[in-house]
């Protein structure tokens, strides 16, 4: 069973367009997450939820909406797809008790965006 | 303002030999400090977590790291490392409802 998984893995597309990566967790974790990671491997986050609501907003620009149905999964859509949106996005969850982030995240396998 | 320094985004190291790979912390309060290893084309999983208690911490692999708050350090070692360990590594520490990652370091392990 896989803890943490995003779809899709692989996304190429052109400037402009809107895309949307879906993640889900089944660890019964109350807070999660998305990360950008840049070419250089550098590790940005860009937003947080704590059961289902945004904590956590990393000055993204506002063409990256994020939306938590439920607590189970964070959707992550941007649109008009600009060159450097190009990295590998990551999703994680972990489980928090009051803010304190004593747990470890748990990541999933991310999904390279390529926008051309 | 919290952060995480990696003061080598690269390694090279022969196998069967020693590693250390270095991170220093800068927090006003107390912090919680994990090391992530990423494999290529895979998500980060966790190598090991220091909350509280001893100042020695052991993880998966045969890694152990040393929190040393006097230095604010967070140095992860392996006695011997593997060809199997050539991977991305993350120091981080968490704050609320965030953890901050540092920039990773590469290790090459050699044959």
């Amino acid at each position: 069973d896989t803890a943490v998984s995003q779809t899709p893995k692989y996304l190429v597309t052109q400037m402009g367009n809107d895309k949307s990566i879906k993640c889900e967790q089944n660890l019964g974790h109350d807070t999660m997450y998305w990360y950008k990671q840049d070419s250089k491997k550098f590790l940005k986050i860009m937003f947080s939820y704590n059961n289902k609501e945004l904590i956590i907003n990393e000055t993204v620009p506002n063409r990256f909406s994020p939306k938590s149905p439920d607590k189970a999964h964070l959707n992550l859509h941007i649109n008009s797809l600009e060159l450097g949106d190009s990295a590998v996005y990551f999703c994680a969850s972990s489980a928090t008790s009051g803010g304190g982030s004593y747990n470890e995240q748990f990541f999933g396998p991310g999904t390279r965006l390529t926008v051309l | 303002a919290q952060s995480v320094t990696q003061l080598d985004s690269q390694v090279p190291v022969f196998e069967e030999a020693p590693v250390e790979l270095r991170c220093n912390y800068s927090s006003s309060v107390s912090v919680y400090l994990f090391w992530y290893v990423q494999y290529p084309n895979q998500g980060l999983q966790l190598l090991l977590k220091y909350l509280s208690g001893s100042t020695l911490v052991k993880g998966i692999n045969g890694f152990e790291a040393e929190f040393n708050k006097s230095q604010t350090s967070f140095h992860l070692r392996k006695p011997s490392v593997h060809i199997s360990d050539t991977a991305e590594y993350f120091c981080a520490f968490s704050g609320t409802y965030k953890y901050i990652f540092g920039t990773g370091t590469r290790l090459k392990v050699l044959a």
